[in-house]
């Protein structure tokens, strides 16, 4: 079947780092989508893993292991702004996008 | 700016009523996706259209209904409202112009039955 796991919700320091994780099954492999949504708004793009390893982009960095299924996104130096949801999405074999429902993220000072 | 822009933002109408919701997408991008959000829930996929086609449906109701038009912009129409549709609904497109082929949402309309 088709999957995505993520917890559905974690706190953290400000100025801390936190890594949040996400295991996918699909039905084939084209990529792994992560996304950040604040309350009542839109998502938005955040980064984009389709081969094993580490992509950085400033404070936030993702990683995408494909024998194992699993990707996690990684945000340091955290800002109050950075409270929001992440929506890690796994993109199929026949392009189709299977969404997580989401890690609601609270950053404390 | 996602580049994709949605109509109306705001929407409150009666319970049985019929809505329609607009969406055009990025210029160049020729698949456009719908989603419904419900208050602190994911998103849910509802179906998908790729220049003018119906490329994958989702948990659509069958009281819900889409088409992709020849300028590419979309419509979903949902009919005999009932509370429960009360949500966010999210437009969101692809194909044209993101490096990896990410979806670009807009900014949504805000559904309330009452």
């Amino acid at each position: 079947g088709q999957n995505i796991d993520q917890p559905t919700e974690m706190t953290a320091t400000e100025g801390a780092i936190v890594q949040i994780n996400c295991t996918y099954q699909t039905s084939g492999f084209n990529g792994l989508f992560w996304y950040q949504q604040h309350a009542g708004e839109a998502p938005t793009f955040l980064s984009y893993n389709v081969l094993d390893g580490l992509e950085e982009k400033g404070r936030f960095s993702s990683f995408l292991s494909r024998s194992k299924g699993y990707s996690y996104l990684l945000l340091k130096e955290l800002q109050m702004k950075d409270s929001a949801s992440y929506l890690c999405a796994a993109r199929g074999s026949n392009y189709q996008l299977i969404w997580g429902a989401g890690t609601k993220l609270i950053i404390k000072p | 700016d996602s580049g994709v822009t949605q109509t109306p933002k705001h929407l409150i109408t009666a319970t049985g009523q019929r809505v329609t919701l607009r969406c055009s997408p990025r210029s160049g991008d020729l698949s456009v996706y719908w989603y419904q959000q419900s208050l602190d829930q994911g998103l849910q996929f509802l179906i998908q259209y790729y220049n003018g086609e119906e490329r994958a449906k989702g948990n659509i109701l069958e009281r819900f209904s889409a088409q992709q038009f020849p300028d590419l912009h979309s419509e979903l129409n949902l009919s005999s409202l009932e509370l429960g549709d009360s949500a966010l609904y999210f437009c969101a497109s692809s194909g044209g112009t993101g490096q990896a082929g990410e979806a670009f949402f807009g900014q949504g309309t805000r559904l309330t039955v009452v």
